[in-house]
């Protein structure tokens, strides 16, 4: 079945940019969301089909996604972004719906 | 407002069944494109789909769980329950439920801790 390939940790300093991948055959012609996962807590939706971001997402959280990548992009790290972050696609018709592995957000 | 919560045993023993319930308020599944799933995570680990459940009764589930999966709605009781078979200690996990529109998960519930042991 698909699968979606995420590095597992990344490390940023504060104010710099943090671009998460997610990698999957093709991923370019599917539509991919973002969750933030703090420990402890569910995930929060931050960008949908692509590109899109919920209300109340601060404009720094962007996406895109073109050929084989994805990426969550970050802009202007601060310390509460620090959380895990996980890609999501649907396989054809939703069977089944795939989730990345997680990348683990680290603000220096 | 949309919420969800999970509800069921928080323990259970290696090959009984589990059932959960997700209980949600906010949106009715009666409604064209909308679904419930549901989504595990063993501690430490990552996210991992379990199934999931359409407006229209259609139903998805993980391939890997499929023959140990059941997923069935209350649409009058807006609730969502899904029975996993033979559980083992690898099943030990946080077990979520979420709104489901359009291939994306909106709204999550906070989860249920559930542990197999003896």
């Amino acid at each position: 079945s698909y699968v979606l390939t995420q590095p597992p940790s990344l490390s940023v300093a504060p104010g710099q940019t943090a671009r998460i991948s997610c990698g999957g055959n093709n991923i370019g012609r599917k539509s991919v969301h973002w969750y933030q996962q703090m420990p402890g807590q569910a995930p929060v939706l931050v960008v949908f089909d692509n590109s899109d971001r919920p209300s109340g997402i601060p404009e720094r959280f962007s996406g895109s996604n073109s050929g084989n990548t994805a990426t969550l992009t970050i802009s202007r790290v601060e310390a509460g972004d620090e959380a895990d972050y996980y890609c999501q696609v649907c396989d054809i018709n939703c069977d089944p719906v795939v989730f990345g592995g997680g990348t683990k957000l680290t603000v220096l | 407002q949309i919420t969800l919560k999970e509800s069921g045993p928080t323990l259970v023993k290696p090959t009984q069944s589990l059932t959960l319930t997700c209980t949600f308020s906010g949106f009715s599944l009666s409604t064209t494109a909308v679904a419930v799933g549901w989504i595990r995570q063993p501690p430490g680990k990552a996210l991992e789909w379990l199934a999931l459940i359409y407006w229209d009764d259609d139903k998805r589930y993980s391939p890997s769980l499929k023959n140990r999966l059941t997923i069935t709605k209350d649409t009058s009781g807006n609730q969502v329950v899904l029975t996993m078979t033979n559980m083992d200690p690898v099943d030990t996990a946080t077990y979520f439920c979420a709104h489901t529109s359009l291939t994306v998960m909106h709204y999550w519930g906070q989860g249920t801790l559930v542990t197999v042991s003896s």
